[in-house]
């Protein structure tokens, strides 16, 4: 079965200052897509930003940007040049051809 | 007015109480499905669907139940509700499967007590 890990629950970043989230998951499949949620504390969930596996290149949103390992399995998010709407809780997300599985989330906090 | 809308926003039962919570979608996507968020647990998958007459399993089944009435409409029954169902719950869509994202409803705080 696919599984999702974010091994940090909580973090804390300086405004203006960079900080990277880590995700690895484990599957059998060669092709399936992944994704970054971000669940502000109006507990909303927003699609921050998405890679195809197939895909070599790193997807970039903005100030968002991710480091895909597919060898690895690992599927980390950037964020650089924090800023104070930062803040949530983000969650690594795993999709296959029918559903979509979540790691745990990790916590943000960004210090002023 | 939001693409996924769920009834109602929060909601606070007793035990052994019947709650059905109600999602409705106006982006025409085929697929809906039903999570619970609880804290240090991320989202996990309850039910989902792909049309009208294809209903799944998903990872936390027991103890609910669904039914799509139409398209847009996808809700989700507690038929005797328990206090450690006390969660927070989404609907989402999406439309066919890969890179596209799932779309989710501003979510239900429910409370069992």
């Amino acid at each position: 079965a696919q599984t999702v890990t974010q091994s940090q629950p909580e973090m804390s970043v300086q405004e203006a200052e960079t900080v990277t989230l880590s995700c690895t998951y484990d599957t059998s499949e060669s092709d399936y897509y992944l994704f970054w949620y971000k669940q502000p504390p109006s507990r909303q969930m927003i699609l921050v930003i998405r890679q195809e596996a197939y895909k070599q290149q790193n997807a970039t949103e903005n100030r968002f940007s991710v480091n895909f390992q597919k060898a690895a399995k690992s599927f980390s998010l950037k964020i650089s040049d924090s800023q104070l709407g930062d803040a949530a809780m983000y969650f690594c997300a795993y999709r296959t051809d029918d559903k979509i599985i979540f790691g745990k989330g990790t916590r943000l906090h960004i210090l002023p | 007015d939001a693409d996924v809308t769920q009834t109602p926003r929060n909601r606070i039962t007793k035990t052994g109480k019947r709650i059905m919570l109600e999602c409705s979608q106006t982006k025409g996507h085929d697929r809906m499905y039903w999570y619970r968020q609880d804290p240090g647990l991320g989202l996990r998958l309850i039910y989902y669907s792909f049309d009208v007459k294809d209903i799944n399993k998903g990872e936390i089944s027991d103890g609910y139940s669904v039914s799509r009435q139409a398209q847009a409409k996808f809700s989700l029954s507690l038929e005797s509700a328990i206090p450690n169902q006390t969660a927070l719950y989404f609907c989402a869509t999406s439309d066919r499967p890969g890179f596209n994202e799932q779309y989710f409803g501003p979510g239900t705080r429910l409370t069992v007590t």
